[in-house]
């Protein structure tokens, strides 16, 4: 069974400031990795996915994430916050059977 | 390409009721996925369809949930009957194949009163 856990339920950041947002997992195997945003009334978009190539992975609107196997850690971060990151995130695992589980969120607020 | 489309946006009714939702995959995906995404929680995966097969629904609460893609197109979720605790967004997510992403619907913000 695999599973995320969301470190912060709530991260406030300045703008301007680099926001790091953590997640942990738990897989029997080597997982794929996902984080989503989710804008109020919106969708969930991906941001970027780890698939077991590079270990760093860049994804859409400056956010990037690290694959760390010794700390089953993929954190998010992203250098300079912009207002419009203002959102619901989350992390995600995919399991061999292709099921997407969740963690619990992290609401990110910007301040001007 | 068009994308992931529910509908209706908004529900509310009474407990005891029935409700469907309905989702329209993205042309050529061929899973489907169903989520419950209570007020401050992650979604959690009700069930999971490969074309018009089910692939797991452990999840799915069968004593009053239901859900079919019978011809492995759209696909429609049931509640019957409603109770307050199934107030969430539902969401319909599809994929086209192995080592593909998932796409999200908007998702059906239900309110059970």
């Amino acid at each position: 069974a695999q599973s995320v856990t969301q470190l912060d339920s709530h991260v406030s950041v300045s703008e301007g400031t680099p926001v790091l947002l953590r997640c942990n997992y738990s897989s029997s195997y080597s997982p794929s990795l996902f984080w989503y945003v989710q804008h109020p009334n919106k969708g969930l978009q991906l941001l970027l996915k780890y698939t077991s190539a590079a270990t760093l992975v860049k994804g859409i609107n400056g956010f990037e994430a690290e694959f760390k196997k010794s700390e089953t850690s993929f954190h998010l971060t992203k250098p300079s916050a912009h207002m419009s990151d203002a959102a619901e995130y989350f992390c995600v695992v995919r399991s061999n059977d292709y099921k997407l589980s969740f963690g619990a969120g992290t609401t990110v607020t910007v301040r001007a | 390409e068009a994308g992931v489309a529910q509908s209706p946006r908004y529900k509310i009714i009474e407990k005891r009721q029935s409700v469907a939702f309905w989702c329209n995959p993205i042309s050529g995906h061929a899973t489907l996925y169903w989520y419950q995404q209570i007020l401050g929680q992650g979604p959690k995966l009700l069930i999971q369809f490969q074309n018009n097969g089910v692939v797991d629904d452990s999840q799915l609460p069968k004593d009053r949930f239901s859900a079919e893609r019978l011809k492995g197109v759209d696909s429609t979720l049931k509640i019957q009957p409603a109770k307050l605790e199934d107030s969430a967004v539902y969401l319909c997510a599809s994929r086209r194949g192995q080592n593909t992403e998932a796409f999200f619907g908007q998702g059906t913000r239900l309110t059970v009163v």
